[in-house]
Formats: structure tokens, C-alpha cells, sequence
């Protein structure tokens, strides 16, 4: 158990649909991230949210919509997406402490993902 | 831009010891992360390194050279349950706490 879910686990949607990926840590950690994992490609940074305000948005799509209600909560709001956006989909949460440039490592706590199928 | 190269696959033999290599060119520095995955799970953290050396852990041990952009998990001692991808991943300067992932590198550890 790593304090960080995700639901749902599959997701299989026709590119008209619109869902909402969940993430929820019990961690007590102030940042929160969603990755792209597809085959054969490295993860991908989607989004950073830090002390609920984003601070990191890595050239995504708009039809990927992030939404942080608070730090235990994160959502990715799909909206008229592609077949190409199917992969996995893992959310992670971490402390983020210290003044700029001053880090612990602060290792990054990963959810086991949402598989998502775009038909 | 950031540039993390590993092998794509490797194949050992139970109780052996393997060497996982990674090399990266990133515009910041600040940390070395190496993660394992097993098949459909979330990935988990192995070791950290952000000064040139050796870390041990167990049976894994990480090793970092900055000057060269280099680092290595060593696995000792191989079980099966050690098969699984490893993922380097490298934390850049800029404050916030973003990783940037290699492909991976799936360890299949064999009778």
C-alpha cells in the first residue's frame, strides 16, 4: 500500500465522452503530479500542483484538464480525447519543503494508475 | 532539454549480480531517483543519490558521478521477484521537485 489511489483502475471511453481521473493520498504530502506512461516511451510529466496552486503544466492538451481541490485530492478531467491518449495514467504525491534550490530528496509516492483506452 | 538513456532490456540469473546502467543530459541537476515497477503497478522508490558515490541498500546499491552524468543500480543476489523495469530518473534545478524519466530498463531474472 503506497497512500496514493487511483480510480478508476481501467477506463475505456469513446472519444466524445468526458470522465474524470481520481487521485487521493493519505501521505500528508503538498504536491501532487500527473504522468503519461505509454509503451516503449518514458513517463511523461503532465501536471505539478504545489500547495494546490499548478505550477507546472508541460505543454499538455486542453483536452486534458487538471483540477487540485486541495492537497489530498487531484483530478485529470478528460475531455474529447484521441486513440493516442490511451496509456496509463499515474498520479504521485510528495513533500515539497525548504526555500528555493534547498530540497530534501523528497521522493515521489506513485498510485498504481488508471489504464485508459480511447476507442 | 533532458536526455535519460538505459537499456531496454536485460536478462540475469537468479543469485547473480547485475549492473542497470543510466546516462543523462539534463540542463539542471539536482538528484538522481532510481524506481522499480513490476508489471501493472505503481512504480516504487529504490534509491536516491545527488553526491558522486555509492549508496547501499540491501541488495540494491546506486551509484552517481555527475562529471560523467552517470549512475548505476546495482542488484545483488538475484531473486525472482526482482524482475520488474527500472526507471532512472533525474531531478533537474529548478526549485520544484520535477523528475524526468528514462524508458526503463525490464529485468527478467531467469532460473
Amino acid at each position: 500500500e503506497t497512500g496514493v489511489t487511483q480510480t478508476p483502475r481501467h477506463l475505456v471511453m469513446g472519444m466524445t465522452n468526458k470522465k474524470s481521473l481520481k487521485c487521493e493520498q493519505h501521505l500528508g504530502h503538498n504536491a501532487m503530479y500527473w504522468y503519461k506512461q505509454s509503451a516503449k516511451k518514458p513517463l511523461e510529466l503532465m501536471f505539478v500542483y504545489s500547495l494546490e496552486e499548478r505550477v507546472e503544466n508541460n505543454s499538455v492538451p486542453s483536452r486534458f484538464s487538471p483540477e487540485c481541490p486541495n492537497s489530498s485530492h487531484l483530478f485529470l478531467h478528460l475531455h474529447t480525447l484521441q486513440p493516442e491518449d490511451s496509456a496509463l495514467y499515474l498520479c504521485a504525491s510528495s513533500h515539497q519543503a525548504g526555500t528555493s534550490g534547498v530540497l530534501t530528496y523528497n521522493e515521489q509516492f506513485f498510485g498504481p494508475g488508471t489504464r485508459l483506452t480511447v476507442l | 532539454g533532458q536526455n535519460i538513456d538505459q537499456p531496454t532490456e536485460m536478462t540475469a540469473t537468479e543469485g547473480a549480480i547485475v549492473q542497470i546502467n543510466c546516462t543523462y543530459q539534463t540542463s539542471g541537476f539536482n538528484g538522481l531517483f532510481w524506481y522499480q515497477q513490476h508489471a501493472g503497478e505503481a512504480p516504487t522508490f529504490l534509491s536516491y543519490n545527488v553526491l558522486d558515490g555509492l549508496e547501499e541498500k540491501g541488495r540494491f546499491s546506486s551509484f552517481l558521478s555527475r562529471s560523467k552524468g552517470y549512475s548505476y543500480l546495482l542488484l545483488k543476489e538475484l531473486q525472482m521477484k526482482d524482475s520488474a523495469s527500472y526507471l532512472c530518473a533525474v531531478r533537474d534545478q529548478t526549485g520544484a521537485n520535477n523528475l524526468f524519466f528514462g524508458t526503463g530498463t525490464r529485468l527478467t531474472v531467469i532460473p
